[in-house]
């Protein structure tokens, strides 16, 4: 059973065009959501981790910026501007944050992003 | 800031033949290590989590940690093709969703 829905899962962004991506958690078991990236050297770097609906944060990493919104339980979003490099990013859900043997994060089939 | 290095950068073995990766960190501190599985333009798959001193099995799939040693490795008994793919090394302390992964190993299995 797939428990992340991304969307879209390609996508040719025109160099200066923002996109904005989703991630739709389908187990409410699994509430803490992150965005990790994983560059064209195919090295993931964590980006976020977003709990609660209006959760709302930023980041700057060469080649792209990024904002990330806990719009409702099931839902998380990303805008990407800026983008000079391509890359694919990744959803991922678990039932529990913090405490000694949480649950490992699962991730979604990801969003690959190129630049036009 | 967390380092992990992963060693050999890709891995050649028959089918049915041992394969074993190696994983190095630089913070001793962290009590979380995982390893995870990609197949090619694929997400990845948690394979198997541990978080103290010792070894833990997963199905055919088992890693040795030694904290003293920074170091923790995976062994996959008897791999299949199915089994190729690039197997990457993620650690966090308690903070769980925030892996630091390696750059991982290629794993190839011929039949």
């Amino acid at each position: 059973v797939t428990l992340l829905e991304q969307n879209p899962r390609w996508r040719l962004v025109p160099r200066g065009q923002a996109v904005n991506l989703r991630c739709i958690l389908k187990n409410s078991q699994y509430p803490w959501m992150s965005w990790y990236q994983q560059d064209l050297q195919k090295q993931l770097q964590w980006l976020f981790t977003l709990r609660s609906p209006g959760d709302k944060e930023v980041k700057s990493l060469p080649g792209a910026d990024y904002l990330a919104t806990r719009v409702t339980d099931t839902e998380l979003r990303l805008q990407v501007a800026n983008m000079s490099q391509g890359r694919t990013l990744y959803c991922t859900c678990s039932a529990r944050d913090r405490g000694p043997g949480n649950q490992a994060p699962l991730f979604g089939e990801g969003t690959r992003l190129s630049v036009l | 800031q967390q380092k992990v290095q992963q060693s050999p950068e890709s891995l050649t073995v028959s089918e049915g033949a041992m394969a074993s990766l190696n994983c190095t960190f630089s913070d001793g501190t962290s009590d979380n290590f995982r390893w995870y599985r990609q197949h090619s333009g694929k997400g990845l798959e948690v394979l198997v989590s541990i978080f103290s001193d010792g070894e833990k099995e997963e199905g055919r799939f088992t890693a040795h940690l030694n904290r003293a040693s920074l170091h923790v490795s995976l062994h996959i008994r008897e791999p299949q093709p199915s089994d190729s793919a690039v197997y990457l090394c993620a650690i966090s302390n308690s903070a769980g969703n925030k892996l630091t992964f390696g750059i991982g190993t290629r794993v190839l299995v011929r039949p």
